[in-house]
C-alpha cells in the first residue's frame, strides 16, 4: 500500500533562518506532489506541485521554493524565513488519473520566531 | 479557472441533527470534486469524491453529497450529527483536461453540541 511521510512534525525556526522540509511517498511511482499551507481560517493554499522529477509549478509568488530531485520525494525549502512564513505545510500525492484524490501526510506546523 | 467556495466558515448543530456543509464550484470544465476532513494538528482524509459517476456519492461516516451541475453544487450531508463528527471539512475541484491542480475552499468548522 502506499504511504507518505513528512517530517518534522513541528519546527521553531528564527527569522532569516533557512528551512527544509521533506516529503517522500512510498507504494507508488510517478505520483503528483503538492505543497499546501494552512492558515487559520484560510482554507489551504496551493504553493507547489509537480507531475514529474525537475518538474515544479508554483502557484504564490513568495519566499518559498520546491524541488523534486527523485521521483518520489518533494521538498520545500526557504533561504530565509520571514515571520509570515508561520503556518502548517501539508504535502500530498495523487495517482495519475485526474480523478484519484490526493493523500495527505500529517503536515508541519512551523513557527517563525 | 476553478474555485471553491464554501458557504459558512463555522457551523453549528446538535447532535443526532442533519448536518449540511454548502459547497459551489467553479470550473471551465467538468470537474472532479472531492470533501476531506480535518481533526486538529492532522492531515486531511477523503470523505468521499465526485468523478462523474453518479451524481449521488455516498463516503465513510455516513457521509454523502449530490453533485448538482446547474447549480455547480456539491454540498455534503449527514442525516444524523455524531460528535465524533465535529472536525473541519474542505471541498475541493480538480477541473478535467491537463489540469493537475486540486483547490480548495477555505473551510467549514462543524461543532456538534449535546
Amino acid at each position: 500500500s502506499q504511504t507518505i511521510h513528512q517530517w518534522p512534525a513541528t519546527l521553531v525556526q528564527p527569522v532569516g533562518s533557512p528551512l527544509s522540509l521533506e516529503c517522500t511517498v512510498e507504494g507508488t511511482s510517478n505520483p503528483n506532489l503538492y505543497w499546501y499551507r494552512q492558515a487559520a481560517g484560510r482554507g489551504l493554499q496551493l504553493l507547489f506541485y509537480s507531475v514529474g522529477i525537475g518538474q515544479i509549478s508554483s502557484e504564490v509568488p513568495q519566499n518559498l521554493s520546491a524541488s523534486r530531485p527523485q521521483d518520489r520525494q518533494f521538498i520545500l525549502s526557504s533561504k530565509k524565513l520571514l515571520l509570515s512564513d508561520s503556518g502548517f505545510y501539508l504535502c500530498a500525492w495523487s495517482g495519475p488519473p485526474l480523478g484519484t484524490e490526493a493523500f495527505f501526510g500529517q503536515g508541519t506546523r512551523l513557527t517563525v520566531v | 479557472a476553478q474555485s471553491v467556495t464554501q458557504l459558512g466558515s463555522h457551523v453549528s448543530v446538535s447532535e443526532g441533527a442533519l448536518v449540511l456543509l454548502r459547497c459551489n464550484y467553479s470550473s471551465s470544465v467538468p470537474p472532479y470534486l472531492f470533501w476531506y476532513v480535518q481533526y486538529p494538528n492532522q492531515g486531511l482524509q477523503l470523505l468521499l469524491k465526485y468523478t462523474s459517476a453518479a451524481t449521488l456519492v455516498k463516503g465513510i461516516n455516513g457521509f454523502e453529497a449530490e453533485f448538482k451541475k446547474s447549480e455547480t453544487s456539491f454540498h455534503l450531508t449527514k442525516p444524523s450529527a455524531h460528535m465524533s463528527d465535529a472536525a473541519e471539512y474542505f471541498c475541493a475541484v480538480r477541473s478535467g483536461g491537463s489540469n493537475y491542480k486540486l483547490t480548495f475552499g477555505k473551510g467549514t468548522l462543524l461543532t456538534v453540541n449535546p
